[in-house]
């Protein structure tokens, strides 16, 4: 069946960049997204890439897909202390619909 | 502009009750789902519904009922409860290529 993995935790330094990775293993994935989550609040869609993209920059936000590989990345530019959330990938085959989540990882931004 | 309410936000239930979590969204969304998350695990999908009167099972659906007697509204029913369906509960709904979350039901079976 189909797997989204990510590590746990990262931690960075306030006003440095912060890269989230996760792997997949169903290659007919066909949309990979990042969420966010504050804590006690629901997720947050930030940003989604279609699986015929290689990147999506979207103001501090870049999405880096390596197809080949089934790895995807998050990059946060200038990390600011109100980033700090859970962040969470997933994909899809059909846009929005069956999202397969992973486990999230802690983001921990420290001033 | 609501988007997706879910009610209740908590609820402490015992082992063998019955309980429904409400779920409605006014966009007009076809696609609506249910998700638990449990630490570490990220989110399964429990049921999803892809229009009014069709449901169908996600990863977990064991011990869960839905219905979709309308587009607005995606009960989820918890017919008999049990410590295992301790978790926080999202509904998502999904139309026009936007995904939106409730903001969850902490569900706690003692």
């Amino acid at each position: 069946g189909e797997d989204v993995e990510q590590s746990l935790f990262l931690s960075v330094r306030e006003g440095d960049s912060s890269v989230i990775n996760c792997t997949y293993t169903d290659s007919s994935s066909t949309y990979l997204y990042w969420y966010k989550q504050e804590p006690g609040a629901g997720l947050q869609l930030l940003t989604y890439i279609f699986s015929n993209m290689d990147m999506k920059q979207d103001q501090r936000l870049t999405v880096l897909l390596n197809k080949k590989d089934k790895h995807l990345s998050l990059r946060i530019a200038d990390t600011q202390t109100g980033d700090s959330a859970i962040y969470f990938c997933a994909e899809s085959m059909l846009r929005g619909n069956m999202l397969t989540f992973g486990g999230g990882t802690r983001l921990m931004v420290k001033p | 502009n609501a988007g997706v309410t879910q009610t209740p936000k908590f609820q402490v239930l015992k082992t063998g009750q019955s309980m429904t979590l409400q779920c409605a969204q006014d966009m007009n969304h076809e696609y609506m789902s249910w998700y638990r998350q449990d630490p570490g695990m990220g989110l399964r999908l429990i049921h999803y519904s892809v229009g009014a009167g069709i449901t169908d099972q996600g990863e977990v659906p064991n011990g869960y009922n839905v219905s979709r007697s309308t587009t607005e509204d995606f009960p989820l029913r918890l017919l008999s409860a049990a410590p295992s369906q301790t978790s926080v509960y999202f509904c998502a709904s999904n139309g026009g290529g936007s995904d939106t979350f409730g903001s969850g039901t902490r569900l706690t079976v003692v």
